[in-house]
C-alpha cells in the first residue's frame, strides 16, 4: 500500500509569484485535506476536497485554491505569494464518511517565499 | 470557536522518566480528540484518539483520557525512550466536522 506522497519536497519562490503543490493520496482514499504549518505552530486547515469538489474551507483568502482529480490526487495553488506564505504545506488523505476516518499525512512541501 | 491549548515546550526528560504533556480544548458539543506525533523530516502520524467522554486512547505505551468536565486530554507515558523525541500535537475534530484543529505542538527531547 502506497502512502501519501507530496511534491516537490522544497521550493523557493519570490513574492508575487504563483506556486502549485501536488499530493497523491493513499490508495483507496477519496478525500484530501490541505494544511499550512508555519514554523513553530500547529497545522492550520486550508480546505478539503471530496470527489473533486471543495468540501469545507478554513480561514484562507481566495488566492489559495485547489483541485482534485478523478484519481483523487490533488493540487494546491497559491497566487500572489506573500512572505507569510512561507510554511510547510501538508496534505492528508482519508475516506469520507460519517464516522471519523484517520487522516494520513504526507511528509509535506516546504515553501520559502523571499 | 474551537481551539486547542498545549503546554509549551521544549520538554526535556531523561530516558525512563514519566511524561505528561497537558492539552485543554474549547469546543461546542462533543468533539473527538487526538494526539499526533511528528518526527523530524516526516509528516504527522496519529498516535491515539478518543471519540467520547471518559474514553481512553492508548498506543505504544502512550495514553490519554478524554475528560469533558475539565475539557482536557493530557498525554502520558510511564517510561520515555530516546526514540520518543519528536513534536507532539493535540487536536480536535468537532462533531460532524471535517477538519482537524491543532494545538501549537510540544517539542519533547529525551536524553540518554
Amino acid at each position: 500500500e502506497t502512502g501519501v506522497t507530496q511534491s516537490p519536497t522544497h521550493l523557493i519562490k519570490t513574492r508575487g509569484q504563483q506556486v502549485t503543490l501536488r499530493c497523491s493520496s493513499q490508495s483507496g482514499h477519496n478525500t484530501v485535506s490541505w494544511y499550512q504549518q508555519a514554523l513553530g505552530q500547529g497545522p492550520q486547515f486550508i480546505f478539503q476536497y471530496y470527489r473533486e469538489e471543495e468540501n469545507g474551507r478554513g480561514n484562507f483568502p481566495p488566492r489559495f485554491s485547489g483541485l482534485q482529480f478523478p484519481n483523487y490526487s490533488s493540487e494546491l495553488n497559491v497566487n500572489a505569494l506573500e512572505l507569510d506564505d512561507s510554511a510547510l504545506y501538508l496534505c492528508a488523505s482519508s475516506l469520507a464518511g460519517g464516522a471519523f476516518h484517520e487522516q494520513y499525512f504526507g511528509p509535506g512541501t516546504r515553501l520559502t517565499v523571499t | 470557536g474551537n481551539s486547542v491549548t498545549q503546554m509549551e515546550g521544549p520538554v526535556t526528560l531523561s530516558e525512563e522518566a514519566f511524561l505528561t504533556i497537558n492539552c485543554t480544548y474549547t469546543a461546542t458539543g462533543y468533539p473527538s480528540l487526538f494526539w499526533y506525533v511528528q518526527y523530524p523530516g516526516e509528516g504527522l502520524q496519529l498516535l491515539l484518539k478518543a471519540t467520547k467522554a471518559d474514553d481512553k486512547g492508548s498506543n505504544k505505551g502512550f495514553e490519554a483520557t478524554y475528560r469533558k468536565e475539565t475539557t482536557s486530554f493530557h498525554l502520558e507515558k510511564g517510561s520515555v525512550q530516546v526514540s520518543d523525541s519528536a513534536v507532539y500535537f493535540c487536536a480536535l475534530r468537532r462533531e460532524y466536522g471535517n477538519k482537524l484543529v491543532f494545538g501549537a505542538g510540544t517539542i519533547l527531547r529525551v536524553k540518554s
